[in-house]
């Protein structure tokens, strides 16, 4: 599985676009960015996922370069319960299951 | 939909003891993956199986840990004898195989301290 690379930590002020960067330049082609975060005692929470296309849901947008060798995770409208640590993780999911190799992620703080 | 649940929540031993925790999946989720998570430290996967099977287990430590998943539902995974290492929090996840791509949904976790 093809590794990746975050910030430590960001700041964002709430109510105003986090965008979290991640690298991940030796993704193979089968490989998807999957994003997942953990807020402060709790397991981790599947955010969104994808391959080449650019993805959105409920929760935030996933934008993927051209290349495949970065993306970015957008949460539009940080709140304060959004402060957690997000893991960017390059993963084929078809692969005996998927198997997830969390980092150290980004601690993001969403500060008033 | 309910969702991962597991038990005990919290656990303090001594070390050279040894402790067991429990994890349900969500109905009809045939993946099922224990991690381990020191302080500080993103989660490392312990063992994961595909129903009652073994899919990867080349992290497990298996002179001290053992994990089973009887029936291909509930499983168990035990320490014995428990090191100062062990510290840790031991989450359960599980997932149902989609050709879109399998999601993992975790429970709350075990925070076990060995003293």
């Amino acid at each position: 599985d093809a590794k990746t690379t975050q910030p430590t930590s960001m700041d964002c002020a709430e109510g105003r676009a986090a965008n979290l960067p991640c690298n991940h330049s030796t993704i193979s082609g089968n490989e998807y960015v999957y994003w997942y975060r953990q807020i402060h005692s709790q397991g981790p929470q599947y955010i969104i996922h994808g391959l080449k296309n650019n993805e959105t849901n409920e929760m935030a947008s996933l934008i993927i370069t051209e290349d495949r060798k970065s993306s970015t995770l957008i949460l539009p409208h940080a709140t304060l319960r959004d402060t957690a640590v997000y893991y960017c993780i390059a993963m084929n999911p078809f692969n005996q299951g998927g198997k997830l190799i969390f980092g150290q992620g980004t601690e993001l703080s969403v500060k008033p | 939909e309910a969702g991962v649940a597991q038990s005990p929540r919290y656990k303090i031993i001594e070390k050279r003891q040894s402790v067991a925790f429990w994890c349900n999946p969500i109905s009809g989720h045939a993946t099922l993956y224990w991690y381990q998570q020191i302080l500080g430290q993103g989660p490392k996967l312990l063992i994961q199986f595909q129903n009652n099977g073994v899919v990867d287990d080349s992290q497990l430590p298996k002179d001290r840990f053992s994990a089973e998943r009887l029936k291909g539902v509930d499983s168990t995974l035990k320490i014995q004898p428990a090191k100062l290492e062990d510290s840790a929090v031991y989450l359960c996840a599980s997932s149902l195989y989609r050709t879109s791509g399998n999601e993992q949904f975790f429970g709350p976790g075990t925070r076990l301290t060995v003293l």
